[in-house]
């Protein structure tokens, strides 16, 4: 069974542009997290879709944003790179947003250097 | 005070040590813990997922919850130069949300 996905897997921008990544979840899954791995610094939670709704999100600015296709794929824009957006962006997938019994899986992320 | 705290090391071992993993919090409302795996530019993968308090055992990991303490504990027997990669805590209340708070991760490196 393929695991999640995400692309591109290494990124490079400039501050002021945007960046679009991409994640497309285990088959059968239906929610789809968005996590900000600064280096140094835990797992910050951004964004959660379940059925293509977005759930809840993290204490981030309105310029991360997103959105979940009806496949259960999954989105996330940043507008306006900061120097400090530069990360380790991590997608997971679980069964069912709400269950506090479903656990996360996680892709292997994308690397987004902002210069 | 962070929510959960994680010493971030490293943690230098010699194989076939005894390794263990902590991680405190302050939340009296979290319920699920979860361990997860993280090699060097890579996700993370889960490990040990335990409910409420109590020891969870696979094959050389054990999970340990203190809920009375606010302590949370892994243990690696036998430790493998494989297992070097950092070790990230995660836990959730039995909200509606669900949404897990991580710890900084400690980085454990297992020397032959």
């Amino acid at each position: 069974e393929a695991g999640v996905t995400q692309s591109p897997t290494h990124l490079i921008k400039t501050r002021g542009q945007q960046v679009t990544l991409r994640c497309s979840p285990i088959s059968g899954h239906t929610s789809v997290y968005w996590y900000q791995q600064a280096l140094g610094l835990g797992l910050q939670f951004l964004l959660w879709y379940d059925e293509g709704e977005e759930r809840n999100r993290g204490n981030f600015p309105p310029r991360f944003s997103g959105r979940q296709f009806p496949n259960y794929s999954s989105e996330l824009n940043v507008n306006a790179l900061e120097l400090e957006d530069s990360a380790l962006y991590l997608c997971a997938s679980s069964l069912a947003g709400q269950l506090a019994q479903e656990t996360q899986y996680f892709g292997p992320g994308t690397r987004l250097l902002v210069l | 005070q962070k929510e959960v705290e994680q010493d971030p090391g490293p943690l230098s071992v010699p194989e076939g040590a005894i390794v263990s993993l902590n991680c405190t919090y302050s939340n009296s409302a979290f319920q699920y813990f979860m361990w997860y795996r993280q090699y060097s530019r890579k996700g993370p993968e889960l490990l040990m997922y335990t409910y409420s308090s109590g020891n969870k055992e696979d094959g050389r990991f054990t999970a340990q919850v203190d809920k009375s303490s606010k302590y949370i504990s892994l243990f690696i027997r036998d430790s493998q130069p494989s297992d070097s990669a950092t070790y990230l805590c995660a836990m959730s209340d039995s909200g509606g949300s669900y949404i897990p708070t991580f710890g900084r991760g400690t980085s454990l490196i297992v020397h032959p």
